[in-house]
This record gives structure tokens, C-alpha cells and sequence, in this order.
């Protein structure tokens, strides 16, 4: 079935050092979407790719999502205590159904104030 | 902002025992999702619902676990005889358009069998 891989898993950095989280799929994907879940709280939208090398960025955050449209990228520029979390990314189900979301495992980021 | 909500927060049952988890989706949302984390993994797919019935399901969603849409509001699971390995924290989701946008997750209901 579709599986989607994600590295690293921990990633512990000094506050106000860059951070990247790499996401690889097995199939081409229609879309992507990353979320991030703060510990002990609920996974929160952050935001879909669509297109081929599509790039988007949020205030610090930057997704991309590749060429082949099998993997995808999210990186934090200065990294805050209020990036703690893990990130994952998420993509459609087996044979591309859009009704079900297949997680990766998640990237823990955890920063030293 | 509107929200998912769930309740209850956190459920204690003994193996065997059957369990209904209940979720109030977003008004205006129509597709209905069910995800379950056990302590320290991914977010794994469940279920999902759409107009009054499964559109799909995954290997682990077997003959234990129901899902019903009562009334206009409510969006429940049910865990007919509960196991060990069902203990995980249980997220209810909802979306306004099929699966390719975002998906509000509620704050999850914690299942503790014992």
C-alpha cells in the first residue's frame, strides 16, 4: 500500500538554528499536506501542495514539494521554543483516494532556548 | 473560530467492554474522519463518511468498530469488544470538500483498556 517516509525522526536543535523535514512517497502523489502536533495536542493544518515543484512559504516556514511529485520538504528558518512539536506530512490514500490521508511517521523537533 | 469538539477526553474501560466515542464536527463540514495515535506513532487512518455511509477503511477499521451519524451533529464510534491494543488516542476529523484539503482534527479522546 501507499507508504510515506519521513526524516529524520528527531531533530533537536539550539534555538535560532535552521530545521528541515524531508518526506518521501513510494507513488506519485496528487497532493501533500503537512500538519504539526504540539505534545500532548492534535494535529493542525499547516498547508497543502498541489503542483509540481510547487514552493510556499509561512512567515519562517518553507514546503516544497518536488518535481516527480514524491517527496516533499519543510524548512524552518530560526527556529523558535514555539516550533516544538512534531511535523508530518500527510498524503492522499492507496490509489490516490482523497478520502482518507496516509500520515509519515513525524519529525519531533524539540529547541534549546 | 469553529472547531471539532469530542468527548469524552479521556475513557477507561475494561477489555471486552464496548466503548462510543463521540465527535461534533464542524456545521458545515461533509466528510467525516476517524484517526487513531497510539503513545508515540503516527496518526493512522481509520474511517471515513460521507454522505450517511463509509466511503472508505482501512485493515485495522474490522467487524469491532462501527460508525454512525445519529442526528445532524454527532459522528460516533464504536468499539464493540475492546482490546488491549485499542488503547490510543483517538482523533475525530471533518472537511468540507473531499479528501485534497485540509482536514480539522477535534482534540482527541484518550482510550485506556485495561
Amino acid at each position: 500500500g501507499q507508504q510515506v517516509m519521513q526524516i529524520p525522526q528527531y531533530q533537536h536543535v539550539q534555538e535560532g538554528e535552521d530545521f528541515t523535514t524531508y518526506c518521501n512517497s513510494s507513488t506519485t502523489l496528487s497532493n501533500i499536506q503537512w500538519y504539526k502536533q504540539r505534545p500532548g495536542g492534535h494535529p493542525v493544518f499547516l498547508i497543502q501542495l498541489v503542483k509540481s515543484g510547487e514552493v510556499k512559504k509561512q512567515k519562517r516556514l518553507t514546503f516544497q514539494f518536488g518535481e516527480a511529485k514524491k517527496n516533499s520538504s519543510l524548512h524552518i528558518t530560526a527556529t523558535q521554543t514555539t516550533d516544538v512539536g512534531t511535523y508530518f506530512c500527510a498524503g492522499p490514500g492507496s490509489g490516490g483516494s482523497n478520502y482518507k490521508l496516509t500520515f509519515g511517521k513525524g519529525t519531533l523537533l524539540t529547541v534549546n532556548p | 473560530e469553529p472547531e471539532v469538539t469530542q468527548t469524552p477526553s479521556h475513557q477507561v474501560t475494561q477489555m471486552g467492554q464496548e466503548v462510543i466515542l463521540r465527535c461534533v464536527p464542524i456545521s458545515n463540514h461533509l466528510y467525516f474522519y476517524w484517526y487513531r495515535q497510539i503513545l508515540g506513532q503516527k496518526v493512522e487512518f481509520l474511517v471515513s463518511f460521507y454522505n450517511n455511509e463509509i466511503s472508505e477503511k482501512s485493515e485495522i477499521f474490522d467487524d469491532q468498530f462501527s460508525v454512525e451519524r445519529p442526528d445532524g451533529s454527532n459522528f460516533t464510534l464504536k468499539i464493540r469488544s475492546t482490546k488491549l491494543e485499542d488503547s490510543a488516542m483517538y482523533f475525530c476529523a471533518s472537511s468540507l470538500v473531499e479528501g485534497g484539503y485540509e482536514q480539522y482534527f477535534g482534540p482527541g479522546t484518550r482510550l485506556t483498556v485495561t
